[in-house]
């Protein structure tokens, strides 16, 4: 089955960038999104379509995409942005688009 | 404004079946796709099901041929029963609107609150 693969644990200090990574064989091939999960509360989308930015989302969190990694990167990483992020993509080689995530990026602000 | 409630969550024993809801505001329910979403107690998000727009239906492996996805487009509520349950089905639920942007593009821009489902003797 098609696999997201992130990594466990990504820690920055406060200000400066923080960079995760998602890979997948079908992201040349199907957009990604990304995912902001705090503690006890539902998932929130903060990118979508690799780089879009939804409304009220902050500037400091963009995308971007190269071959088989997505990236999320945070500029100016601040305390309220400690959470799991998780990416999310399609595998459309079967008779429907199943959507498949990633295994989730425990980002730690010291 | 968007809003997804979810409601029906609870403890149900192993074998047991339980149905939760996913009331919408603010869109059409009928005129989206909806997924459900489940996330094991400290562990990441798994892909449950999905009812597209047209009525057609899809499930993840782990749950195809015991939960079942379906909506009250006069309710504007989405649901999904859960029959044969296990111990390993004990998640939070998640309701979701699913956006499809062409055939290469799929995301989940609003989320409900989540629901926990319990399953234990």
């Amino acid at each position: 089955s098609y696999e997201l693969t992130q990594p466990p644990s990504v820690s920055v200090s406060p200000g400066q960038t923080a960079r995760i990574t998602c890979s997948g064989d079908a992201l040349p091939k199907q957009y990604a999104s990304w995912l902001q999960q705090k503690p006890g509360q539902a998932p929130v989308l903060v990118i979508y379509k690799d780089s879009e930015r939804p409304s009220g989302i902050p500037e400091r969190f963009s995308g971007s995409s190269s071959g088989t990694t997505v990236t999320l990167t945070i500029s100016g990483v601040q305390a309220e942005d400690e959470a799991d992020y998780y990416c999310q993509s399609a595998d459309s080689s079967g008779t429907y688009p199943h959507v498949v995530f990633g295994g989730g990026t425990k980002l730690t602000v010291l | 404004e968007v809003q997804l409630v979810e409601s029906g969550g609870g403890l149900v024993q192993p074998g047991g079946s339980l149905r939760v809801s996913c009331a919408a505001s603010g869109f059409t329910v009928r005129n989206n796709y909806m997924s459900w979403v489940r996330q094991a107690p400290g562990k990441g998000l798994e892909w449950v099901s999905v009812i597209y727009s047209g009525g057609y239906t899809y499930y993840a492996d782990s749950v195809k041929g015991r939960f079942t996805i379906s909506r009250d487009n006069s309710k504007n509520t989405l649901y999904l029963q859960m029959n044969s349950l296990r111990a390993e089905d004990t998640a939070v639920y998640y309701c979701a609107r699913e956006i499809t942007c062409g055939g290469d593009c799929y995301y989940f821009d609003y989320w409900g609150q989540g629901t926990l489902v319990t399953v234990s003797s």
